[in-house]
């Protein structure tokens, strides 16, 4: 079956960076994209980007644009996440999902989450 | 930019119908999505393209979108349906989140 598979929880101190990976299988990468998104604690959900499966094109949501790195890895079914200048409220566990590109895209299925924590 | 507005909780007796609204401006112009998030979990994505069901979603769930509302109706409700709800739609190339409404079956 389709499946994401993130990397482990993450502590890290403000202004440091972290980076978030994203194990696609059950399907072939290159035929869609995926989405980053994440949820703080007592928050929504909040959408950072998307990035191509096929040929890594991105599309950031202005909040993130300055601060992120979406990659994506086809020989290894990978995509990634790099997000830098951590700040507190950037606190929140992330998710990969699957689409993202188009006004009728959906997010399906998500990554099981990886808690990222900023504390100094 | 856009704003998608949730009620922030809804709550039903088990067995009632339970409908979430999510309000945007000529929402009718786009698709919605629905995504369910149980404590713990990761959200699934539960209705798309505004009426649209995936397979392995429960046919108890359905959704509409007209005018500037759209919504999602949970009928025969049940404890398993016990989560927060999340509308979503594009605008200008992002996506777009509504604030989440936690439904509670008491």
């Amino acid at each position: 079956q389709i499946q994401l598979v993130q990397s482990g929880g993450e502590v890290k101190g403000p202004g440091t960076s972290v980076k978030v990976s994203c194990k696609a299988s059950g399907y072939t990468f290159s035929n869609n994209g995926i989405s980053w998104l994440r949820r703080a604690h007592g928050q929504g959900l909040e959408w950072m980007g998307w990035i191509s499966g096929y040929n890594g094109r991105t599309n950031y949501a202005q909040k993130f644009q300055d601060r992120v790195t979406m990659t994506a890895d086809t020989s290894t079914s990978t995509a990634h996440m790099e997000l830098r200048n951590l700040k507190s409220d950037d606190t929140a566990v992330y998710f990969c999902a699957r689409g993202g590109d188009g006004s009728a895209a959906y997010f399906d299925p998500w990554g099981q989450g990886t808690l990222v924590t900023v504390s100094s | 930019s856009y704003v998608l507005t949730q009620p922030s909780s809804v709550s039903v007796s088990p067995g009632q119908t339970a409908t979430i609204t999510c309000s945007g401006e000529n929402l009718r112009d786009k698709h919605v999505s629905w995504y369910q998030q149980r404590a713990g979990q990761s959200p699934v994505v539960v209705i798309y393209q505004s009426v649209k069901r995936p397979s392995g979603i429960s046919e108890r769930i359905s959704g509409f979108n007209s005018g500037d509302t759209a919504s999602l109706t949970i009928t025969g409700t049940q404890a398993m349906d016990e989560a927060d709800y999340f509308c979503q739609a594009w605008d200008s190339g992002s996506a777009v989140f509504g604030g989440g409404t936690t439904l509670t079956v008491l």
